[in-house]
């Protein structure tokens, strides 16, 4: 089945340092890949997503993510946090089921950004 | 982005009472999505619509019943609910069940079974 894994369900950095969230894969064929952010209080919102063709997808907010078949990776990146950077963030997999595909996601991980 | 709305916000219901969480897409999508999120869990899919017929089931109990009258709307009918059921249930569409389509969600709806 097609997983994926967020390593650190806590990170921690300080305002204006690099931003690296970890997610690893599990899929038996070329995966669909996703991170999404979730602010408090309010629901997912799409940061990027990797389908076919470029490795490193850009997305909103000056975040990016670069898909490594060989190592089985998508890890999202920012080069510079910023204080409204501070939320959970998820990767998810998109998974193929006889009606149609869906997300499966990773458990999160927060992200503080200290001053 | 308000492109899919969830009302109520908020909801606090008995164990023995009747409510209704309402989900509503503005996108012109043809697929919809209950998710269930809890606390220290991945977020969980619950059921999904296509085309207002339900075509997945994840082994959710019989007290959640979902319900699809078309395309634009999406409920998700409680009743007898547990404790455990406490959580943040996220509305969610599509334009249709493609692997790279991008999946849209609403601020959900947080309930508290007391």
């Amino acid at each position: 089945a097609q997983s994926v894994t967020q390593l650190g369900s806590h990170v921690s950095v300080s305002e204006g340092a690099l931003v690296l969230l970890r997610c690893n894969y599990s899929s038996s064929v070329p995966p669909y890949l996703f991170w999404y952010v979730q602010y408090p209080n309010q629901g997912l919102q799409l940061l990027l997503k990797y389908t076919t063709g470029a490795t490193l997808v850009k997305g909103i907010n000056g975040f990016e993510a670069e898909f490594k078949k060989s190592e089985t990776s998508f890890h999202l990146t920012k080069p510079s946090a910023h204080m409204s950077d501070a939320a959970e963030y998820f990767c998810a997999v998109s998974v193929s089921s006889n009606s149609g595909y869906a997300l499966n996601f990773g458990k999160g991980t927060s992200l503080l950004v200290t001053p | 982005e308000t492109g899919v709305t969830q009302t109520p916000r908020h909801l606090v219901m008995g164990m023995t009472n009747k409510k209704s969480l309402k989900c509503e897409q503005h996108l012109g999508h043809n697929a919809m999505y209950w998710y269930k999120q809890s606390a220290k869990k991945p977020l969980e899919l619950m059921f999904v619509y296509s085309l207002e017929e339900r075509v997945e089931n994840n082994s959710v109990p019989s007290r959640f019943s979902p319900e699809c009258p078309n395309s634009s709307h999406l409920f998700l009918h409680l009743h007898t609910l547990q404790p455990e059921d406490s959580a943040l249930y996220l509305c969610a569409s599509s334009q249709d069940r493609g692997g790279g389509n991008t999946i849209y969600f609403g601020e959900g709806s947080w309930l508290t079974v007391v």
